[in-house]
């Protein structure tokens, strides 16, 4: 069964703007990674929160995780028309066949 | 670098015909090996994954197989296909701390 789960399912704002998509989860990870898909390709990396941290972050990208609430955010600061795409929480629960377990994603689109 | 390859990018095959398709991962080894199933504004399903040559774990049962004839390459099949195989399949597999996908092959079932 499918582990993270990300809200909201569709998010749509302004260039400019601040973009937020949360995701929540079941079980005890070793950590919790965004990860980005355009339409129609394959997913792409964004970032890696480890279990023991509280928040990172990268450029635009701001991302916190509260264990205790099985829960993380992606913050996106001033949003670009390039920032359209879905986003998907994907949580490491840390097995020897480090698969990832994905959610369902949040459709973000930035309207220039 | 490492780069996966995975190819065809669009397939339109009629029920019941055949399917293949491939997946190859460049610059590294013995690399745990994924196959993805993406349903039309859904998630991810993991359907396949492999941690060695010949050795493939099945996580959904289904009317599609895998095979992992050598190392770096991850094969996705099916002897008949139904309406519901229909989706975009990912291959991937899993660095430290990341995982790399393919572009994916969007197949439809006609």
């Amino acid at each position: 069964s499918q582990q993270g789960e990300e809200d909201p399912q569709a998010l749509s704002i302004q260039e400019g703007e601040n973009a937020t998509m949360n995701c929540s989860y079941k079980t005890s990870i070793n950590n919790l990674q965004w990860y980005r898909q355009n339409s129609g390709r394959g997913l792409v990396h964004l970032i890696l929160i480890r279990s023991n941290e509280r928040e990172k972050h990268s450029g635009r990208l701001r991302v916190t995780l509260d264990t205790s609430k099985k829960s993380s955010s992606l913050l996106i600061t001033a949003s670009r028309a390039a920032d359209t795409a879905s986003y998907f929480c994907a949580t490491d629960v840390g097995s020897t066949l480090g698969r990832l377990y994905f959610g369902r994603g949040t459709q973000l689109t930035v309207w220039p | 670098s490492q780069t996966i390859h995975q190819w065809p990018a669009t397939l339109v095959q009629p029920v019941g015909s055949p399917l293949s398709l491939e997946c190859t991962v460049e610059g590294t080894s013995n690399p745990n090996l994924y196959w993805y199933r993406q349903a039309a504004g859904r998630g991810l399903q993991l359907l396949f994954y492999s941690v060695g040559i010949g050795q493939i774990s099945s996580e959904v049962p289904q009317n599609l197989s895998a095979s992992r004839p050598q190392d770096r390459q991850f094969i996705l099949s099916s002897k008949k296909l139904l309406l519901s195989d229909s989706g975009f399949y990912l291959c991937a597999w899993t660095g430290i701390d990341e995982a790399f996908f393919g572009q994916g092959t969007r197949l439809t079932v006609v």
